[in-house]
C-alpha cells in the first residue's frame, strides 16, 4: 500500500483479555518497528525486526508482550493478560533500513488501546 | 545511559518564528531526526542531521551540533497548522537503535 496501515484503528478490552494489533508496513521497506505513547508523552520503543534477522526485543515491557513478523510483511504485536497501564497508543513505523535518510521512519496512525 | 530532553510547551504568534531545541545524552550518536506529530495522528519526517550545521529546507530549519549535543529545529512564518508536537529523536549506533524524546508541543497563536 501507501502508507503504513495499523488495525484495529481503535481497541478497547477488558483487563486480562489479549488482544492482537496489526501493521502493514509500507511495501520493499525490510525495516518495521512498533513504539507505544502514552498520552502526552513520548514514544516508548518496543521492538524492531530488520528482514530475516533475529528481532530486538529490548524495549518489550514485559513477558506478556510479544510480536511476530513474516518475512517483510505484516507484523502483529500481542498483549496477553491486558492491564490498566497497557492503554495507551500503538505505533507502528518501517523504514527502507540503509544509508542515511533511508531510515526515515514512516509510521501508521496507531492503534488506540483502552483497558477498561 | 541516554537522555534526550526538550521544552515540554511553547506558544509562538502567527508569522513569527520559533526555535525548539533538543539536547541529547547518548552514545554512538549516529544521526538526529525531527518529527511533527499532530494531535491523534501519526508523527511525520520534518529533518534529518548527521553532520554539525543547518539544513533547510522552506520554512523549516534543522541545526546540529554534536560537540555540544544540541539540536534545534527552527520554523519560520509560523502557521496555525504548525500547532503540533515536534520530537527529536537519535540513532544510535550501526543499527536500528533510535530513542525518542519526549516531544514539544507547540501552540500557535493568531
Amino acid at each position: 500500500g501507501a502508507g503504513v496501515s495499523q488495525s484495529p484503528s481503535n481497541k478497547v478490552t477488558e483487563k486480562g483479555k489479549d488482544v492482537e494489533l496489526r501493521c502493514d508496513p509500507i511495501s520493499g521497506h525490510t525495516a518495521l518497528y512498533w513504539y507505544r505513547q502514552r498520552l502526552g508523552q513520548g514514544l516508548e520503543f518496543l521492538i524492531y525486526f530488520q528482514g530475516n534477522s533475529a528481532p530486538d526485543k529490548s524495549g518489550l515491557p514485559s513477558d506478556r508482550f510479544s510480536a511476530e513478523r513474516t518475512g517483510e510483511s505484516v507484523s502483529t504485536l500481542t498483549i496477553q493478560r491486558t492491564q490498566q497501564e497497557d492503554s495507551a497508543v500503538y505505533l507502528c513505523a518501517s523504514s527502507l533500513d540503509f544509508g542515511g535518510q533511508g531510515y526515515i521512519q514512516y509510521f501508521g496512525a496507531g492503534t488506540r488501546l483502552s483497558v477498561l | 545511559g541516554q537522555n534526550i530532553d526538550q521544552p515540554t510547551e511553547m506558544t509562538a504568534t502567527e508569522g513569527a518564528i520559533v526555535q525548539i531545541n533538543c539536547t541529547y545524552q547518548t552514545s554512538g550518536f549516529n544521526g538526529l531526526f525531527w518529527y511533527q506529530q499532530h494531535a491523534g495522528e501519526a508523527p511525520t519526517f520534518l529533518s534529518y542531521n548527521v553532520l554539525d550545521g543547518l539544513e533547510e529546507k522552506g520554512r523549516f530549519s534543522s541545526f546540529l551540533s554534536r560537540s555540544k549535543g544540541y539540536s534545534y529545529l527552527l520554523l519560520k512564518e509560523l502557521q496555525m497548522k504548525d500547532s503540533a508536537s515536534y520530537l527529536c529523536a537519535v540513532r544510535r549506533g550501526y543499527g536500528q537503535n533510535f530513542v525518542f524524546g519526549p516531544g514539544t508541543r507547540l501552540s500557535v497563536l493568531p
